[in-house]
């Protein structure tokens, strides 16, 4: 069954950079795009942006650029997210998500990133 | 990209429909039928409710339904369940390959 398995929760001081892992499995790999979502504390879903897992390929949301990073190593089904120059409000539970053509069906159980100084 | 407009909250008694909207633009809901529904329960992630407007993922009840028009795409829950009752979000691609969503809809059982 298709399953994405995310690193654990990350306490970082402000200005600092985070990258969060995504392990994908029980699916080809290449064939889905893989997206990140994030939620603050009692807010809202925010897309930030997707990754083409066969080309390297990405697209980000606007606010995002210059301050996002996704990546992603076929040998190990894994796609990464890094945020730099973080800020209080960028604390937010950050979702992967499997594009599925139009929707996104499965999703990682969320990893949560605390800015703190 | 402006996140798509949601009413924050809705209710309704078990048994009866309820019916939550999400506006966006002519640039997002109304251009694409690529519209979708998530439900979300405290503390756990989204699950798909309905994709592409109006189709239903396997598993999920067709109590839910999704329609569109013009740039204003809906999502109806028949015969209320207290298990329905979850923060909803629409969501829509937005072209250029951006996706954006609603602001969320806190469903209430009553």
């Amino acid at each position: 069954q298709v399953q994405l398995v995310q690193s654990g929760a990350e306490v970082k001081k402000p200005g600092a950079s985070v990258k969060v892992s995504c392990k994908a499995s029980g699916y080809t790999f290449s064939d889905y795009n893989m997206h990140w979502v994030r939620q603050a504390p009692g807010q809202g879903l925010e897309w930030m942006g997707r990754i083409v897992p066969k080309s390297g390929g990405t697209n980000y949301a606007q606010k995002f650029q210059g301050r996002v990073t996704m990546t992603r190593d076929t040998s190990i089904t894994t796609v990464y997210m890094e945020l730099s120059s973080l800020r209080s409000d960028d604390t937010a539970v950050y979702y992967c998500a499997r594009g599925d053509k139009f929707f996104f069906e499965y999703w990682g159980q969320g990893t949560l990133v605390t800015v703190s100084s | 990209q402006s996140a798509l407009t949601q009413p924050p909250s809705a209710s309704g008694s078990p048994g009866q429909s309820v019916t939550i909207s999400c506006t966006g633009t002519s640039s997002d809901v109304g251009a694409y039928n690529n519209v979708s529904w998530y439900q979300q329960y405290p503390g756990k992630a989204p699950k798909p409710m309905i994709h592409e407007v109006s189709k239903r993922p396997s598993g999920v009840p067709d109590r839910f339904s999704g329609s569109k028009s013009g740039n204003t795409a809906s999502l109806t829950v028949s015969g209320l369940q207290a298990e329905d009752e979850a923060d909803y979000y629409c969501c829509s691609n937005a072209g250029s390959n951006n996706w954006v969503f609603g602001g969320g809809t806190k469903l209430t059982v009553l």
